[in-house]
């Protein structure tokens, strides 16, 4: 069976742009959370979504947004790229919102702003 | 906020040895949680524990979940060269899922 599967796996922008990246749960899973880890940190957590609907969003700024499709499959937006954006952003997908669900994680988008 | 105090940030030890790593926080998480990432990958779940008190192996790994809540400790036994890489510890206090995870300890392993 696949796993989580992220898309593009790099990606090289420049200040301002925006940028969409896309992740694909694993089968059957219905939650998909964001993550964002700058290198030499752990991963810091944006958005989770559950049946389509945001149900927690970390600290970060009004640019940063995500959606969820029938599917379950989800993108995170970014808008007006800050230097500071340059991460690898990792999606974790899991069958449920609850706590005690396993989450899985994709290998992640590096995204490099120039 | 929340955080995960995890150190040293890197280890070295000799093939065969043994190696524990703490991770404590200020505050109470629910479930701890600790991922090994290997570069270019995201991070994979190696012990999940659920209980105050719970002491749970996976092969040559053992985790415990601390009594008050805000600690926890992962032991990794005989390591070998594959046990290289970043380990997180991370925390989940609520009904959702969100992870809280420390900066990660840098394990390296000398043949």
């Amino acid at each position: 069976d696949a796993g989580v599967t992220q898309s593009p796996t790099h990606l090289i922008k420049t200040r301002g742009q925006h940028v969409t990246l896309r992740c694909s749960p694993i089968s059957g899973h219905k939650s998909v959370s964001w993550y964002q880890q700058v290198l030499g940190q752990g991963p810091q957590f944006i958005f989770q979504y559950y049946e389509k609907e945001e149900r927690g969003r970390g600290n970060f700024p009004d640019r940063f947004s995500a959606r969820q499709f029938p599917n379950y499959s989800s993108e995170l937006n970014v808008n007006a790229l800050l230097l500071g954006d340059s991460a690898l952003y990792l999606c974790a997908s899991s069958l449920a919102e609850i706590s005690t669900d396993t989450q899985y994680f994709g290998p992640g988008t590096r995204l490099t702003v120039l | 906020g929340q955080q995960l105090n995890q150190s040293p940030q890197s280890m070295f030890i000799q093939e065969g040895e043994d190696v524990s790593m703490n991770c404590t926080s200020s505050s109470i998480f629910n479930t701890w949680l600790w991922y090994k990432q290997e570069p270019g990958e995201g991070p994979v779940l190696l012990i999940a524990l659920y209980k105050a008190g719970e002491l749970t192996s996976n092969g040559r790994l053992t985790a415990q979940f601390g009594i008050t809540r805000k600690d926890s400790f992962l032991n990794i036994s005989a390591s070998i060269p594959s046990d290289v890489g970043i380990y997180f510890c991370a925390g989940v206090t609520g009904a959702n899922s969100k992870l809280t995870f420390g900066k990660g300890i840098t394990l390296s392993v000398r043949p």
